[in-house]
């Protein structure tokens, strides 16, 4: 069967330090890769997306950046963190081409002081 | 640009009742999806219902269906004999391809 595992789960960081959280997927080969951030009293916003190795796809200008560097593992960094990084980071994946029902990770909450 | 609206940002129903939440999404795509997450306290997100745009029927799960209205772009979801273990923050979405575009959120509260 398939497993999400996200990690760190918990995270707190000074504004100006770097960032990064994993996410890697069992059970399955060429998912789609989706990471999602979710502010507080606020909905899920869709920051990157990846549909294979080295391809990512970005939805909002902002101060992060995804990677891809292998089949079922996404990566969210910063160089830098602002205050407003503040958040919720969802990381899920859906079974590729065609396929449409996103399976989430557990998340990991980041608090930028 | 694809959009999804909940317009509820908190409801209350009391257990046993029914409770119908609001959703309305925009989107030149012809064929699409639309699903229902639940979010409860512990934040792990959980389908609870998808609709097929091209399929005139609406989605049933147990005790959850939704009205869909594709002409109008709307898409709510009903909760029968509602129970405690129903509150959380419930999402819409909306799957054009490759990515699923969230609402805000409704919270929905259950009282015995």
């Amino acid at each position: 069967s398939q497993t999400i595992h996200q990690w760190p789960a918990t995270l707190v960081q000074p504004v100006g330090s770097p960032l990064s959280l994993e996410c890697t997927v069992e059970g399955t080969s060429n998912p789609n890769l989706y990471w999602y951030r979710q502010a507080a009293g606020r909905g899920l916003q869709l920051l990157f997306y990846s549909v294979g190795i080295g391809q990512i796809s970005s939805e909002v200008p902002q101060n992060l950046s995804a990677s891809r560097p292998q089949d079922r593992q996404f990566i969210l960094s910063s160089k830098k963190l602002l205050l407003s990084d503040s958040g919720f980071y969802l990381c899920a994946w859906s079974s590729g081409a065609g396929a449409n029902v996103l399976t989430f990770g557990a998340g990991s909450r980041l608090t930028v002081l | 640009a694809q959009t999804v609206t909940q317009s509820q940002p908190e409801m209350s129903v009391q257990e046993a009742e029914t409770v119908t939440l609001s959703c309305t999404y925009d989107t030149s795509e012809s064929d699409y999806y639309l699903f229902w997450y639940k979010q409860p306290p512990s934040r792990q997100m959980i389908l609870v219902i998808r609709q097929e745009a091209y399929k005139q029927q609406n989605a049933t799960e147990n005790r959850f269906s939704v009205n869909f209205q594709k002409a109008a772009k709307s898409f709510s979801l009903k909760i029968s004999d509602s129970q405690l273990g129903d509150a959380a923050m419930y999402f819409c979405a909306h799957y054009p391809p490759d990515k699923l575009i969230f609402g805000t959120g409704t919270r929905l509260q259950v009282f015995p």
